[in-house]
């Protein structure tokens, strides 16, 4: 059974760190791109940034370029979020997600439960 | 980017109702569209992929059509568990994977 969990949110005061992780199983993790998207509270689906399966291509939303950065360990079967320079506006559900290819574009057939992150003083 | 645009924003409609829900591309996507159900408080639940692909196990009364910029998912006959929020997704730009806002379906 494919299973992903997140983990690492919490209260952060504005301009601190934080780093999500996401444990998977199920699956052969590092044949698999990866997800993260957000969800303020009563908000949206927003994407966030993905990774491809070697971790050697990334991409990211304009509205965390250069304040975080995705990446993985193959070896542990996890994908990290390391957010950086946080704003209130960052506050959310932040979930990870496997990408699945198709002839005719991507998808993202799993998801985790998604954890929270706050961002306040 | 891609900006991707639902309608309607929000929708109320009866158990037994044919439903429709609309998506457009500010450009060309083909058929690189996905639909998504999101239940309060749960993950996103993919229904559709590339425009019209039903997902395994996924009710057949959902079904997906489009290309180019306009896509529609309906609901052929609405069940209980169907009320929830629907977003469409374009995957054509690989560097931002858009979602459009949202359509809550609501119990009328």
């Amino acid at each position: 059974e494919v299973q992903l969990v997140e983990s690492g949110g919490g209260l952060v005061q504005p301009g601190g760190s934080l780093r999500l992780s996401c444990a998977a199983s199920g699956f052969t993790f590092s044949s698999y791109w990866m997800h993260w998207v957000r969800q303020a509270p009563g908000k949206g689906l927003v994407w966030v940034s993905r990774i491809n399966s070697d971790g050697s291509s990334t991409s990211y939303a304009d509205s965390v370029k250069g304040r975080f950065t995705i990446s993985r360990d193959n070896a542990k079967n996890t994908l990290y979020l390391q957010m950086n320079s946080l704003r209130a506006e960052d506050t959310a559900v932040y979930y990870c997600a496997r990408d699945r290819p198709h002839s005719s574009g991507w998808y993202q057939d799993y998801w985790g439960q998604g954890t929270l992150v706050t961002v306040s003083s | 980017d891609i900006q991707m645009t639902q309608s309607p924003s929000s929708l109320s409609a009866s158990v037994g109702d044919r439903v429709t829900i609309t998506c457009r591309a500010s450009q060309s996507i083909s058929s690189y569209l996905n639909w998504y159900q999101q239940k309060p408080g749960k993950a996103p639940k993919l229904l559709i992929y590339a425009a019209s692909s039903l997902q395994s196990g996924v009710p057949s009364r959902f079904s997906g059509s489009g290309s180019g910029t306009d896509f529609t998912l309906t609901i052929s006959s609405l069940q209980p568990e169907d009320f929830a929020t629907y977003y469409c997704q374009q995957s054509y730009s690989t560097l931002s994977y858009t979602f459009g806002q949202g359509t809550k379906l609501e119990i009328k």
